[in-house]
């Protein structure tokens, strides 16, 4: 039974490039949450994604958008980097919007931004 | 503000033994609490998770955390640490759907 995946596991960027991070969830689970992790810090939510809309936002600008596709798995977006947008990226998935509590964490994507 | 604190940023044990990882929330009512930790480069795992009823929560790799009301504390514990439990440790708060973490607690381990 494969777990959270994500692609890529590592990314380099320059000042006001855009990225694309994708995820797939475990089997079974229909709901995406992002999260940003900066270095030495906590975990950020950004957003969650459940029947391929966007269900609830944590505090983060517009620049980052995210999608969700009909198998659930689902990209996040990040427009004119930043470089504080470096951080590593994790995807979470669970099933149901409820089911926050049982998230399964993927091992993220580093973003490097020059 | 809702908040989640673990109050120290870093800490040193030597292999063999206790650990305890303190963590404070600041919520209205009780949310479901979780611990979880990270080894360098990696994605987070799963420790123990409270949701109801018993206060004392056993998780894996011998972990175990006690959730207290009244010190709105969810303390992680170990009674022996072995090398290979130094990571990051997260505590982490649900309520309703929004997942928020502490800063985490990097943990070393003496031989």
């Amino acid at each position: 039974d494969a777990g959270v995946t994500q692609s890529p596991t590592h990314l380099i960027k320059t000042r006001g490039q855009q990225v694309t991070l994708r995820c797939s969830p475990k089997s079974g689970h229909d709901t995406v949450s992002w999260y940003q992790q900066a270095l030495g810090q906590g975990p950020q939510f950004i957003f969650q994604y459940y029947e391929e809309e966007e269900r609830q936002r944590g505090n983060f600008p517009d620049r980052f958008s995210g999608h969700q596709f009909p198998n659930y798995s689902s990209e996040l977006n990040v427009n004119a980097l930043l470089l504080g947008d470096s951080a590593l990226y994790l995807c979470a998935s669970s099933l149901g919007l409820a089911g926050a509590g049982t998230q399964y964490f993927g091992p993220g994507t580093r973003l490097l931004v020059l | 503000a809702q908040s989640v604190t673990q109050p120290d940023i870093h800490i040193t044990v030597s292999e063999g033994a206790s650990l305890e990882l303190r963590c404070n929330y600041s919520y209205g009512a009780t949310p479901y609490l979780f611990w979880y930790v990270q080894s360098p480069g990696q994605g987070l795992q799963l420790l123990l998770k409270y949701f109801s009823g018993d206060t004392l929560v056993q998780g894996i790799k011998g972990f175990e955390a006690e959730f207290k009301r009244s010190q709105s504390s969810f303390n992680l514990r170990k009674p022996s640490v072995h090398w290979s439990d130094a990571a990051e440790y997260f505590c982490a708060v649900v309520e309703v759907q929004d997942m928020r973490f502490g800063a985490g607690t990097r943990l070393t381990v003496k031989p």
